[in-house]
Parts: C-alpha cells; structure tokens; sequence
C-alpha cells in the first residue's frame, strides 16, 4: 500500500462545475497536508495547506481534512478550463519526510 | 532575480558515468530537498537538508549524494549512473520542514 493514495484520474469536469479531488494516506501521524498543482511539462506549485480538521477555503479552493479518516480532499468551486492540470496530494509526516500521490489528473471542458 | 534555478535543464549521460545536477536558490531559505518524478509514482523525495552541512534520507536515496556546504546551493550526484535513474528531477526549498516548498523548473535526465 503506498502511503499517499490518489485517484489518477483522468477526472474531467464541465466548466463550471466543481472538481472533487481525493487523497488517502496511511501514516497516522502525519501532520500537515498539502495540495500542489502541477501543470504539463512544468514544475508543481502549492494551492493550498491545511493543518487541522475540517475545510479550508481559499476563493475557489476548498480543502478538507478528516484524520480519523486519514482523508483529505480538495474542492474546486467553478472550474475553469485553466485548472486542468495535475493535483498533488503531499502529506508531512513527523521527520519533516515529505511524501507525494501520484496525483490526479483534471481536465475541464470548456 | 530571486529564486530557485536548476541546471542542467536537460541532460543525456551513459550507464556508469557521474553526473551531478545543479541546484540554487537566492531566497536564503533553510531547507532545501530533492525529489525524482517518474509516471505513475508521483514525487519521490531523494534527501534533503535542514541547514547547511545538515542532510538527511528520503524514500529512494540509494545511487544519490548530496552536500550542502552553501545555505544556497544543494548538489544532487549519481555517482555511477542506472537506466533506472532516468528521470524528472526537482529541487525545491522552504523556509521551514513543515512550510510550502518552492520547486525550480525541474532537470530531465535520460540515462542510456
């Protein structure tokens, strides 16, 4: 089981619509959870962290984070044609060793 | 300009030569870290470094050395080069472990 699980996707979502993106992760003492948005061919860039239970929100952006669950999603409200990219679930453990999903892949339809 | 740089951007070597790749920053950031991306694993952290002369294992730090002798710069060397070692690799720093991480632009190695 790998310790950072997502969804590969492809996800596809019309434009306007929201995009649910999902993240499992196994270590029960991880601390700070992370959301990177990486487009193609292109270095990943953070959209948002989210340290404690419950929603985040950030504009369009909303995290959510249930660690009895070990469960964290990141919502995107009025998806545009320019959030189709990949999302990166990163989730620090303890020893600041950072793991990363293999990440979801967005696309939304114009 | 401020930032993180990586170099080379691209770079084609042969099983059993060393490479080492080249990473900078400007932001004086304490942390510093190395990461390959290859499909279908996402991010995989290499070693990274809380301050200089300070360096620690990631998940796959086997084939890799690093030093950091500079705040602002954090080498990444394959001592003796593998196919298995093709691959995207990123640096990135942070002002703190658990702070967002500031990514360069990624160096893409083939290994023939």
């Amino acid at each position: 089981q790998k310790e950072v699980e997502q969804n590969s996707g492809p996800l596809s979502v019309p434009e306007g619509a929201i995009a649910s993106l999902n993240c499992t992760y196994s270590d029960r003492g991880s601390q700070s959870f992370f959301w990177y948005r990486q487009y193609s061919g292109k270095s990943p860039e953070l959209i948002m962290f989210i340290y404690s239970n419950g929603d985040k929100e950030d504009g369009r952006f909303t995290a959510q984070l249930n660690k009895a669950s070990q469960y964290v999603s990141l919502l995107i409200r009025d998806s545009q044609p320019s959030d189709s990219a990949t999302y990166l679930c990163a989730v620090r453990n303890n020893n600041n060793d950072m793991r990363f999903g293999a990440g979801t892949r967005l696309t939304v339809k114009p | 300009d401020a930032g993180i740089t990586q170099s080379p951007r691209y770079k084609i070597t042969e099983t059993g030569r060393q490479v080492t790749l080249m990473c900078h920053q400007t932001w004086s950031h304490s942390y510093m870290f190395w990461y390959r991306q290859d499909l279908g694993h996402g991010l995989r952290l290499i070693y990274y470094s809380a301050a200089a002369d300070i360096t620690d294992k990631g998940e796959v730090p086997d084939g890799y050395v690093v030093s950091r002798s500079k705040t602002e710069n954090f080498p990444l060397t394959l001592e003796s080069a593998t196919r298995s070692q093709t691959s995207v690799y990123f640096c990135a720093s942070a002002v703190a472990g658990d702070s967002e991480q500031f990514f360069g632009p990624g160096t893409r190695l083939t290994v023939l």
